[in-house]
């Protein structure tokens, strides 16, 4: 069945290190992936997306990458900032099959920034 | 552009009382999509929408659920008799299209069955 999970739930760093968030999915007709930053009492908030004809994209102090081969999607922070803490969720969206909008979420990882 | 609109943020229901939840979407965003999120998991899918029209439903439980996206005014999600599981956050989402397009979520509306 579809599934995308994290491997880790929480993520310790230092303010300025680079951190980065791990993601497998299962479904390899997946075609389309993104990133969410849900604060405490808010929405998910979008960060960044990739598509399946992509192995990188790169956006304001951030980074995803795929991995068709194994499945795998990762976020890299550049320079992590307090405000960076949060909970990341990776989402699949449109699975080859059907094109309806329908998300399908991770577990999310907590990113704990230490001052 | 205001971003999507949600409310209540806050509603406490009695088990056995009717829910509505409502969602605006943003400006020029006629899909609409309900994700419910449970404390320290992440979201489900419920149901998504265009308007007056109910696309995916496979997330929607079969009974008690229902949610509509009229031609004027918001969507509404409606549980009808409550009970304590279904307390959780109710997230609504819209895009511009269907598929491959960024969906913008709301805050949330907190449901609390006491």
């Amino acid at each position: 069945g579809e599934s995308v999970g994290l491997h880790l739930p929480t993520l310790s760093v230092q303010e300025g290190d680079n951190s980065i968030i791990n993601c497998a999915y299962s479904n390899s007709a997946s075609d389309y992936f993104i990133w969410y930053k849900q604060e405490s009492g808010k929405g998910p908030q979008f960060i960044i997306d990739i598509r399946s004809n992509m192995d990188k994209r790169q956006g304001q102090r951030v980074t995803v990458l795929l991995n068709k081969t194994v499945k795998h999607l990762s976020l890299q922070i550049a320079a992590t900032q307090p405000g960076d803490s949060a909970v990341y969720f990776c989402a699949e969206n449109g699975n080859g099959r059907s094109n309806t909008g329908k998300l399908i979420f991770g577990q999310g990882t907590t990113l704990q920034v230490k001052p | 552009n205001a971003g999507v609109m949600q409310n209540p943020r806050h509603l406490v229901r009695r088990r056995g009382q009717e829910a509505r939840l409502r969602c605006s979407p943003m400006k020029g965003h006629s899909h609409v999509y309900w994700y419910r999120q449970l404390p320290e998991e992440g979201l489900k899918f419920m149901v998504y929408l265009q308007k007056e029209n109910i696309i995916d439903e496979s997330g929607m439980p079969k009974e008690r659920f229902s949610a509509e996206f009229p031609k004027e005014g918001p969507s509404i999600l409606r549980i009808q008799q409550v009970v304590r599981g279904d307390s959780a956050a109710y997230f609504c989402a819209s895009s511009t299209g269907a598929g491959n397009t960024e969906a913008f979520f709301g805050q949330g509306t907190r449901l609390t069955v006491v």
